[in-house]
Order: structure tokens, then sequence, then C-alpha cells
């Protein structure tokens, strides 16, 4: 498949525990954020979104964990299985326009 | 509900030739984004439509445009390509015409510039 990215941060957790991907966005007018996930040769899927007038946002088996203070985002994946292999992208909507700015992205490697 | 839909998936073109992308979106999506993804920058904004109208532009030169048709189909085209053109060109689509509102991706068309 394609590779997205050749110098991609990469996190390796075992099957079953738990994964927390960091992302750290560019600009204080963003109000609104998305994960993606993105698996060789497809393009990005929508996981998770968060607004900025949030700090935390559930979904199933993914958490988004947002901190305006320092600019982050974190992704929490609970229980962790191969299909979750994948490259990982925060992205963040200036408000007010319809432009996003994603992140560089990290690789997610789950091991058996 | 089908996805969004990318043609052609793959393309190999030569330097100084124009090469034209299609994108039709998600049924009920008025607002459709292009985006460039490549090893080096990572995915990069080019430009946004919502009711045939250009509403954000990324930082791309002006061989980079775009249109929408009346059904919210988009088209975009590069023209005197260049060999750093080479890239995963993927479209999204929303279906709030208002920012801050989730878009979803298409499978991208993977063009090959010799």
């Amino acid at each position: 498949g394609e590779s997205v990215g050749l110098h991609l941060p990469t996190l390796s957790v075992q099957e079953g525990d738990n994964s927390i991907i960091n992302c750290a966005y560019s600009n204080s007018a963003s109000d609104y954020f998305i994960w993606y996930k993105q698996e060789s040769g497809k393009g990005p899927q929508f996981i998770i979104d968060i607004r900025s007038n949030m700090d935390k946002r559930q979904g199933q088996r993914v958490t988004v964990l947002l901190n305006k203070t320092v600019k982050h985002l974190s992704l929490q994946i609970a229980a962790t299985q191969p299909g979750d292999s994948a490259v990982y992208f925060c992205a963040e909507n200036i408000v007010g326009t319809y432009k996003y700015i994603f992140g560089t992205g990290t690789r997610l490697k789950v091991l058996a | 509900k089908a996805g969004v839909t990318q043609t052609p998936r793959y393309l190999i073109k030569t330097r100084g030739q124009q090469v034209t992308l299609s994108c039709s979106p998600i049924s009920g999506h008025r607002s459709v984004s292009w985006y460039q993804q490549t090893p080096g920058q990572g995915l990069q904004f080019l430009f946004e439509y919502f009711s045939e109208t250009q509403r954000n532009k990324g930082n791309f030169p002006g061989r980079f445009s775009g249109r929408q048709f009346s059904n919210s189909r988009s088209e975009m085209n590069v023209s005197t390509l260049e060999l750093g053109d080479s890239a995963l060109y993927l479209c999204a689509s929303s279906y709030k015409d208002s920012p801050g509102y989730e878009q979803y991706f298409g499978p991208g068309t993977r063009l090959t510039v010799t």
C-alpha cells in the first residue's frame, strides 16, 4: 500500500493495552478538532471530534482529551486491537474558516 | 449511504501535462474540500467549495484550481505538472454549510508525475 509518512513517530503497544496518542495543535483560534485514522491505501477515517468548549469526549473504546491552555490533544484507545494499527492524525479547524490543519501523524503498531 | 468516491484511483502523468481529478461527495453533502498528502509535507489543505463557490484556499500556486458543479460533484485541476506534484489527492465532504463539522474522506487519487 501507499506510504503515508516515511518518518512518522511510532507508538508500539501490546494487544489489549491502552494507547495514548498525542497531538500539539498550532492555532489558539482553533475551536473544533477531529481525530482521523488512516490505513495503508485508504483515505483518513473519522474517529471522534471535540469542540473547544469541552475538555473530554468519549466514543466507543476511544476518548479525546483537549487541553486548550497548552494547545494539546490526546486520543486514548482502550484495549487496543490489531485492527487499530494505522496512522492517526489530529486536525484542527480554525474558527470561522473551512480550512483544517492536520498534524504530522503518529503510526500505531499493535504487537500480538 | 455510499461514501465519498474519487476517480481515477491511480494516474501517471508526465511533467508539463495537466490533470483533472474528480470527486463525488456523500449524498446530501454540499461542502467539498481537497487535500494533498505527501510523505514530506503531510496533509495540506488545497481548497473548499460549497454551492459552486470557493470559500477557502490553501497556500498552493495558481496551477492548482478546482470547481464544483450544481450536483455538488467537484473537480480539481493541476496544470503544467511538476515532479513535486506527485502525491495522494484526497477529497472530503461535509453535510454542514458552516465550518466546524465532521468531514469524511474518499480513498484518494494517487498521482505520479514522471
